[in-house]
């Protein structure tokens, strides 16, 4: 238990469906991350979130829609995606965004789309 | 670009040590770094090494840095069932961007 929650942890979604991934961390962090899992790819870092504003969108396309209400929610609104966007979706949080200090990774949600 | 590479499997016998490799691309990396993700379970970092370093040691981790070859390993001594999972090499810089590799699926067999 890493004090990073993810929900749902399975989700199957139809191409025209409109759904989101949620991420609580329960840690006192300020920044949020979402990540994006592929199999046999590395992790790549979509979106990161200091004092809930957005620092860094990692040219991740518009169908993918972060919201960050607090510093210890982090929501993925997703509309419209294609089945190459089947993969685990982790978030992640730390304190700071300068200084080097691990990142916790919640267990990620593992997306299907059919 | 920067580019992590690692092999995509390992196979080791339950007592045996593994050693799982790493190259990576970006000379001005400073911090070079482990993680563990087992099923169903989000990254867990396990060690990490300054780039200023050659060895660092965690109880039955070893890492190893050969700043030269740009090359890591990650020794793990004593291997046991519950170290089945997938390793991941990560270079960064001090900041929240790093850069991962595809992962090394471990499997211990008993």
């Amino acid at each position: 238990e890493t004090g990073v929650t993810q929900t749902p942890r399975h989700l199957v979604m139809g191409m025209t469906n409109k759904k989101s991934l949620k991420c609580e961390q329960h840690l006192g962090h300020n920044a949020m991350y979402w990540y994006k899992q592929s199999a046999k790819k590395p992790l790549e870092l979509m979106f990161v979130y200091n004092f809930k504003e957005q620092t860094e969108n990692n040219s991740v396309p518009s169908r993918f829609s972060p919201e960050c209400p607090n510093s210890s929610h982090l929501f993925l609104h997703l509309h419209t995606l294609q089945p190459e966007d089947s993969a685990l979706y982790l978030c992640a949080s730390s304190q700071g965004l300068v200084r080097v200090s691990e990142q916790y990774f919640g267990p990620g949600t593992r997306l299907t789309v059919t | 670009g920067e580019d992590v590479e690692q092999s995509l499997f390992l196979s080791v016998r339950e007592g045996d040590s593994s050693v799982i490799n790493c190259t990576y691309t970006d000379s001005s990396s400073t911090y070079l770094y482990w993680y563990k993700q087992e099923p169903g379970a989000g990254l867990q970092l396990l060690t990490y090494i300054f780039s200023n370093m050659d060895m660092k040691q965690d109880q039955r981790l070893t890492v190893l840095l050969n700043k030269k070859d740009k090359h890591l390993s990650l020794r793990i001594a004593d291997t046991q069932t519950g170290d089945s999972a997938i390793y991941f090499c990560a270079e960064g810089s001090g900041t929240y961007k790093y850069i991962f590799g595809t992962g090394t699926r471990l499997k211990v067999l008993a």
